[in-house]
């Protein structure tokens, strides 16, 4: 089945820790995304990447930072300088182009809390 | 400006009526418009893509857009207290190879039974 894995589901981070969350598809997508979404909040844009060894910054990419090394993979490190990174966290990729089929698909998310 | 906005609500409607969420977003390049569904602590799952002006029905189910007005509607008829959750409207922005997908903060909806 063609899907988007994340990995883990529940992950705890202690102050001062970096954590790296897991996000591999295999639906040949060229662009991946992370998304942080608070409480009773929308989403928003924390990194996303059109092609392999290329990213852009999204709104709030301050304290987390991705690589893209594979089509496939698209990991995201909270860094000890996320003060409060407290949150869901769901990763999404998607085909590029114009029109059709460019719709993002979800991860089932990781919900991080920091202890 | 937000680049997709929509009202936060709750939008609270009674079981059997018609539902209707609203989204403006301001680049007029967009091509692509998608509405999400996501139940609390779930991650949003695709239920509607349209990506010409006019409407687009799929059951109980009917988007419409009107690129004109930088506007995009979902419509769920006959309203189930399981259709209760908040409801994303995406764009995307960009042309050829270079895009992103853009979502509003999503309207919570709130179906009585």
């Amino acid at each position: 089945d063609g899907g988007i894995t994340q990995s883990p589901k529940y992950l705890f981070r202690k102050e001062g820790q970096n954590v790296t969350l897991s996000c591999e598809q295999n639906l040949n997508h060229d662009a991946m995304y992370w998304y942080r979404q608070d409480p009773g909040q929308g989403l928003r844009l924390i990194y996303y990447s059109q092609i392999v060894n290329d990213f852009q910054k999204g709104d709030i990419a301050e304290g987390y930072s991705v690589s893209r090394e594979k089509k496939e993979s698209f990991p995201l490190t909270v860094t000890s300088a996320q003060k409060n990174p407290t949150a869901f966290y769901l990763c999404a990729s998607s085909m590029t182009g114009v029109g059709r089929n460019t719709e993002a698909f979800f991860g089932q998310g990781t919900r991080l809390t920091v202890v | 400006q937000k680049e997709v906005e929509q009202n936060s609500g709750p939008l609270s409607v009674p079981e059997g009526a018609i539902a209707s969420l609203n989204c403006t977003y301001s680049d007029r390049v967009s091509q692509s418009f998608f509405w999400y569904r996501q139940y609390s602590g779930k991650s949003p799952e695709l239920i509607m893509s349209i990506y010409s002006n006019g409407d687009k029905e799929d059951g109980r189910f009917t988007a419409q857009l009107n690129k004109a007005s930088q506007y995009v509607s979902l419509l769920i008829r006959d309203s189930q207290p399981s259709d209760s959750a908040t409801y994303l409207c995406a764009v995307n922005w960009g042309s050829g190879g270079y895009q992103k997908v853009t979502f509003g903060t999503g309207t919570k909806l709130q179906v009585i039974p």
